[in-house]
């Protein structure tokens, strides 16, 4: 069956810090790899990864997928109290499957 | 509001009820999505449609629980006989196409509530 894996489930840093959060797969017919930021309702889409070494960035926020190794990495640098949620990684393949999620709390 | 909308919003109901929650997907989107989510964890996919037809069906579904969308635009859960453990938020989503990989992004319900009590 499809898999989704996220690490760490849990993470609390300072503000200021740079974090770094995992996503591996193993999915029959990969077609993309989704990040979402989740705060107290429905996700947020953060990036699509289709292509493997090409990073995508968004002011603080980078990721980059490996399609050999089946993982993708999303990185917060300068990490701000906002940034504090549940970052979601989501494969798509014939549907939709979502990890466990990574509870980011961000300190002052 | 043209998003993608679901209802109730929130549901309090006792053990053994059945339960039904409707999702009304944005206008002429194809693919409609189901989960399930319970605090702290990501969503657990429950179904999907293409159109009118139920392609997948995640095996957590039991028969209890059954997803229909009639005529290909909004989509209805039902869950029979509700337990304590179907206590959760259960979203919906739906994209344009065949799916997000086409270029179509995926917009997401407000989700609803279920309190089995």
């Amino acid at each position: 069956e499809d898999k989704v894996v996220q690490s760490p489930l849990s993470l609390v840093v300072h503000e200021g810090d740079t974090v770094t959060l995992n996503c591996s797969y193993e999915v029959t017919n990969f077609r993309s790899l989704l990040w979402y930021k989740q705060e107290k309702k429905a996700p947020t889409f953060l990036f699509m990864l289709t292509s493997s070494g090409i990073e995508k960035k968004s002011g603080r926020l980078s990721s980059i997928l490996d399609k050999k190794e089946l993982f993708s990495i999303l990185n917060i640098t300068a990490t701000q109290t906002g940034d504090s949620a549940i970052y979601l990684c989501a494969v798509e393949a014939y549907d939709m499957r979502f990890g466990a999620g990574t509870r980011l709390t961000v300190k002052p | 509001d043209t998003g993608v909308s679901q209802d109730p919003r929130h549901k309090i109901t006792k053990r053994g009820q059945n339960v039904t929650f409707r999702c009304d997907p944005i206008s002429e989107h194809n693919r409609l999505y189901w989960y399930r989510q319970t605090l702290g964890q990501g969503p657990e996919f429950l179904t999907y449609f293409q159109n009118e037809a139920q392609l997948e069906k995640s095996r957590l579904l039991s028969d209890r629980f059954s997803a229909e969308r009639p005529k290909g635009s909004f989509s209805t859960l039902e869950i029979q006989r509700t337990e304590q453990g179907d206590s959760a938020m259960y979203l919906c989503a739906s994209s344009l196409g065949i799916g997000v990989s086409s270029g179509n992004t995926i917009y997401f319900g407000e989700g609803s509530w279920l309190t089995v009590v």
